[in-house]
């Protein structure tokens, strides 16, 4: 079953912060986050590993909640260039190198100046 | 450095016609899949390969076909095209710390 994402669609003006929720029904090993512009390939942001850990890359964070099955991305001080479709996907064993990853249906992120 | 190349770009079936989707790494993945991402569905997994001569059926297999002859080439083939499967597809492969590679994708239409 694919995990849910959390909004749908958010518009945001360029400085602001924003929250994409991913959420599971099943138990988690790793929560994977890809973002993916417009007519393009998806691209790797970060992945949390069971154990609650938070990772950042450049203003972009996440935090994995494993009891909740939950996992949360955080955009900082928004930028033009981060518009674009946010997807988690989710692995519920540590396949590392062989992830069969189940991904959610998205959060279209739209920063305006 | 390629990384993941897919080809072709674009193509237009009728419905029953077959084709085969190419993809190719240079990364010396051991692992590769192939998703299919359709409007408000995300990204389903559809086969994947954990080595040359070892694939598996992911979520949506039916109507495709895979194989895994080299380490390299993973080749996806629609067996008799149905307008079912219109939709954008994704070849990837996996480094050994879990990050996935995409192709820059193949956009089918069937008619």
């Amino acid at each position: 079953q694919q995990p849910v994402q959390s909004p749908q669609a958010v518009i945001l003006r360029e400085g602001e912060d924003a929250v994409i929720n991913c959420s599971s029904s099943k138990a988690l090993y790793s929560v994977h986050w890809y973002r993916q512009k417009h007519g393009e390939a998806p691209v790797f942001l970060m992945i949390l590993l069971k154990g609650g850990e938070q990772k950042g890359h450049e203003k972009i964070s996440a935090s994995f909640n494993e009891k909740k099955q939950q996992s949360s991305l955080y955009l900082t001080a928004s930028q033009l260039s981060y518009s674009g479709t946010y997807f988690c996907g989710t692995e519920t064993g540590p396949n590392f190198g062989n992830e069969k990853l189940t991904f959610g249906t998205g959060t279209r992120l739209t920063i305006i100046p | 450095n390629a990384g993941v190349t897919q080809t072709p770009k674009f193509q237009v079936l009728k419905t029953g016609q077959s084709m085969t989707l190419q993809c190719a790494q240079d990364m010396n993945h051991e692992y590769m899949s192939w998703y299919r991402q359709d409007p408000g569905m995300g990204l389903r997994l559809i086969h994947y390969s954990v080595g040359a001569g070892i694939t598996d059926q992911g979520e949506v297999p039916n109507g495709y076909n895979v194989s895994r002859s080299t380490t390299e080439d993973f080749p996806l083939r629609l067996l008799s095209a149905a307008p079912s499967q219109t939709s954008v597809y994704f070849c990837a492969s996996s480094a050994p710390t879990g990050q996935l590679f995409f192709g820059s994708g193949t956009q089918l239409s069937v008619l």
